[in-house]
């Protein structure tokens, strides 16, 4: 089955520098490859999201790229500001698998974004 | 806020019991996902119903069952429950069937099983 590496999992970025988090996943049919963001006390919220027809997508600081020959896919988060602060999520599915309704995630990578 | 509702928001009871939580997807919403998130093993899917049937399921016990209503709201039954259940459990919903589509996680309900 699939399974979805992230790495760091901790990041400590001053307030306006950048972030970059990372993913490798193991099955090459995983098609569809969202972020979310988790706040503390809250329940994860999708940023933004790249499916394997398209190699890059930005929506305004945030940005995610995906290699499908290398299988990795990276969330790049520009000019970052304390409300950035939070535990992110990749993740990543193969719509026609097995599995189907199925999203793996990676374990997470705590954004510290200090002011 | 995504729209998607659960309750309750917390729960504490004993092992052995049962509970039942509940999730309203957002409206126009017919797909509806279970997530287990605990500090081992992260967030992990359980099961997916889509319109009232079961269509997908993971890493679900025996002991878990869901359903999905007429009215698409859903419901997720823990029995038997262990110390080891004790975890964050969310909802998510999306518009149609595949795992491609948008979901969005509702609030979670906090289970703490003493």
């Amino acid at each position: 089955g699939e399974n979805v590496e992230q790495h760091p999992s901790t990041l400590s970025v001053q307030e306006g520098d950048s972030a970059v988090i990372k993913c490798t996943y193991s099955d090459s049919a995983s098609n569809y490859f969202p972020w979310y963001k988790q706040e503390l006390g809250k329940g994860p919220q999708l940023i933004i999201d790249i499916r394997s027809n398209v190699g890059e997508k930005k929506d305004q600081r945030i940005a995610v790229t995906l290699n499908k020959t290398a299988k990795h896919f990276s969330l790049h988060i520009t000019e970052t500001q304390p409300e950035d602060s939070a535990v992110y999520f990749c993740a990543a599915s193969n719509e026609y698998g097995g599995s189907q309704g199925n999203l793996i995630f990676g374990k997470g990578t705590k954004l510290s974004v200090k002011p | 806020d995504s729209g998607v509702t659960q309750t309750p928001k917390h729960l504490i009871t004993a092992t052995g019991q049962r509970v039942t939580l509940r999730c309203s997807p957002r409206s126009g919403d017919l797909s509806v996902y279970w997530y287990q998130q605990s500090l081992d093993q992260g967030l992990q899917f359980l099961i997916q119903y889509y319109n009232g049937e079961e269509r997908a399921k993971g890493n679900i016990l025996e002991r878990f069952s869901a359903q999905q209503f007429p009215d698409l709201h859903s419901e997720l039954n823990l029995s038997s429950l262990e110390l080891g259940d004790s975890a964050l459990y969310f909802c998510a919903s999306s518009v149609g069937r595949e795992s491609s589509y948008e979901q969005y996680f509702g609030p979670g309900t906090r289970l703490t099983v003493t």
